[in-house]
C-alpha cells in the first residue's frame, strides 16, 4: 500500500463549481498534513496546512479525519486559475515528508 | 534571490556517464530533501538531511545514487553510470523544522535526460 494515495483525476469542472479531493495515508502516526499545488512544469508550492479542527483559507477548506486516515480539500467557486495538480502531503512525527501522486484539476470556462 | 536554488536547470547526458546536481537551500533552513518526479507522478522521496546528517535514503534508490550535505548548507546529488530510467526532474526542497511544523520550499528542479 502506498504511504499517501490520491485519485489522479483529472477532475474537469466548470467555472464556479465546487470540487473536493480526498487523500488517504497509511501511517497512523502521521502528525502533519498539507496540500501543495503544482502547475505544469513548475515546482510544488505550499497551498495550505491541514489542522485537526479543519481550516479555511478563502475559497479553500481543508479537513482531517484521523480515525479514517484521510484528508480533504474543498475548493468553492472554482476559477480558471485553480487549474493545477493538487498534491497531498503527509509527515510522520519528525520523519520525512511524503507526497501523493497528485490530483489534476481542470476548470473549464 | 533567497529561495532554493538548483543547478543546472537542465542536464543531458549519455547513458553510463556520471552526473552531479547541486542544491543551495534557504540559508536558515536545517532540513534538505531530494525528490524525483516523472510526468504525471507526484514527487518521489529520495533522501533527506537534517543539517549535515543524512537521516533516510529511499529503499528504492540504487547504490548508483549518493547525496551529501557536508557542511549542513548546500547539497549535491550524484548519479553514477546513468541509465535511461534515471531521466526525470530532480527536485530539492528545504525547510526549517520547529516542533511539528515543517513547510517545504522547492527549487525549480534539474531536468535530467539520459540518452
Amino acid at each position: 500500500r502506498k504511504e499517501v494515495e490520491q485519485d489522479p483525476g483529472p477532475f474537469n469542472v466548470p467555472e464556479g463549481a465546487t470540487v473536493a479531493f480526498n487523500c488517504t495515508y497509511s501511517n497512523s502516526a502521521s502528525q502533519s498534513f498539507f496540500w501543495y499545488r503544482q502547475d505544469c512544469r513548475k515546482e510544488p508550492k505550499l497551498l495550505m496546512s491541514v489542522y485537526s479542527s479543519g481550516n479555511e483559507d478563502g475559497r479553500f477548506t481543508a479537513q482531517l479525519n484521523r480515525a479514517s486516515q484521510y484528508i480533504s480539500l474543498l475548493i468553492r467557486d472554482s476559477k480558471l486559475s485553480d487549474s493545477a495538480t493538487y498534491l497531498c502531503v503527509v509527515r510522520g512525527g519528525y520523519q520525512k515528508v511524503t507526497f501523493g501522486t497528485g490530483t489534476k484539476l481542470q476548470v473549464i470556462p | 534571490d533567497t529561495g532554493v536554488s538548483q543547478n543546472p536547470r537542465h542536464k543531458i547526458t549519455k547513458r553510463g556517464q556520471n552526473v552531479t546536481f547541486r542544491c543551495d537551500p534557504i540559508s536558515e533552513h536545517n532540513r534538505l530533501y531530494w525528490y524525483r518526479q516523472t510526468l504525471g507522478q507526484g514527487p518521489e522521496f529520495l533522501t533527506y538531511f537534517q543539517n549535515e546528517a543524512q537521516l533516510e535514503k529511499s529503499r528504492l534508490l540504487s547504490d548508483r545514487f549518493s547525496a551529501e550535505r557536508p557542511k549542513g548548507s548546500f547539497s549535491t546529488l550524484e548519479i553514477q553510470r546513468t541509465e535511461q530510467g534515471d531521466s526525470a526532474m530532480y527536485l530539492c526542497a528545504s525547510s526549517l523544522v520547529r516542533g511539528q511544523g515543517e513547510k517545504l520550499f522547492f527549487g525549480s528542479g534539474t531536468q535530467l535526460s539520459v540518452l
